[in-house]
């Protein structure tokens, strides 16, 4: 398996619902990433777990929460978010930390907040 | 082909031709660069890298070249085809103890091949 799983695909919510988006990777890798992409823009680092750890948090309000059950998942819990945290929601994997070759990204949850 | 100059959105080229992609990166500590693919509806899906001790790398139809005195990276594609269609990003991961976990984006490039 050499595939990053996200689900759902799609997510519409409103401002006051919270919701989850799940990341599944069965390649053995320790480290995962939440990535957040805007229409036209790349992508942008969100969080990095390494080891089922949270190394990397770059400046992301609170309304956004990771967590790390086990090395295979990764999930991010929604709460109380705004009309422009609509955005496509990537998730990725790698070996370990600092391991970049190899990095693998899944296809997204689109969000809709409405 | 044709070459774009920096942070240019859109490449259109013909079928056959070759396609260059450029990239200017801003941190001159960065040590691992990664150029992705992303298609419609897909996350970025990886090409090739090369690490900042080598000046140019070739995979399949794909050839990256790195010039770090003017902190420049492009990308080559051969015989471009229909299927390449898609937006091209450069990334950068840095080598500093806060930033080695990082991979940052460039702001990518359309590339649209005119069968």
């Amino acid at each position: 398996d050499t595939e990053v799983t996200q689900t759902p695909k799609h997510l519409v919510m409103g401002m006051t619902n919270k919701k989850s988006l799940k990341c599944e990777q069965h390649m053995g890798h320790r480290a995962m990433y939440w990535y957040k992409q805007k229409a036209k823009k790349p992508p942008e680092l969100m969080f990095v777990y390494s080891y089922e750890k949270l190394s990397i948090n770059e400046s992301v309000p609170s309304r956004f929460s990771p967590e790390c059950p086990n090395s295979s998942l990764l999930n991010l819990h929604l709460h109380a978010l705004q009309p422009e945290d609509s955005a496509l929601y990537l998730c990725a994997s790698s070996q370990s930390r600092g391991r970049t070759e190899g990095y693998t990204f899944g296809s997204g949850t689109r969000l809709t907040v409405v | 082909g044709e070459s774009v100059g920096l942070h240019l959105p859109t490449l259109s080229v013909q079928e056959g031709d070759n396609s260059i992609i450029n990239c200017a990166y801003s941190n001159s500590a960065s040590d691992y660069f990664i150029w992705y693919k992303q298609e419609s509806g897909k996350g970025p899906q990886f090409i090739i890298d090369i690490r900042s001790n080598m000046d140019k790398r070739q995979g399949q139809r794909v050839t990256v070249l790195l010039n770090k005195t003017v902190k420049h990276l492009s990308l080559q594609i051969a015989a471009t085809q229909p299927g390449d269609s898609a937006v091209y990003f450069c990334a950068e991961r840095g080598s500093g103890k806060t930033s080695y976990d990082k991979v940052i984006f460039g702001p990518g490039t359309s590339l649209s091949v005119i069968p």
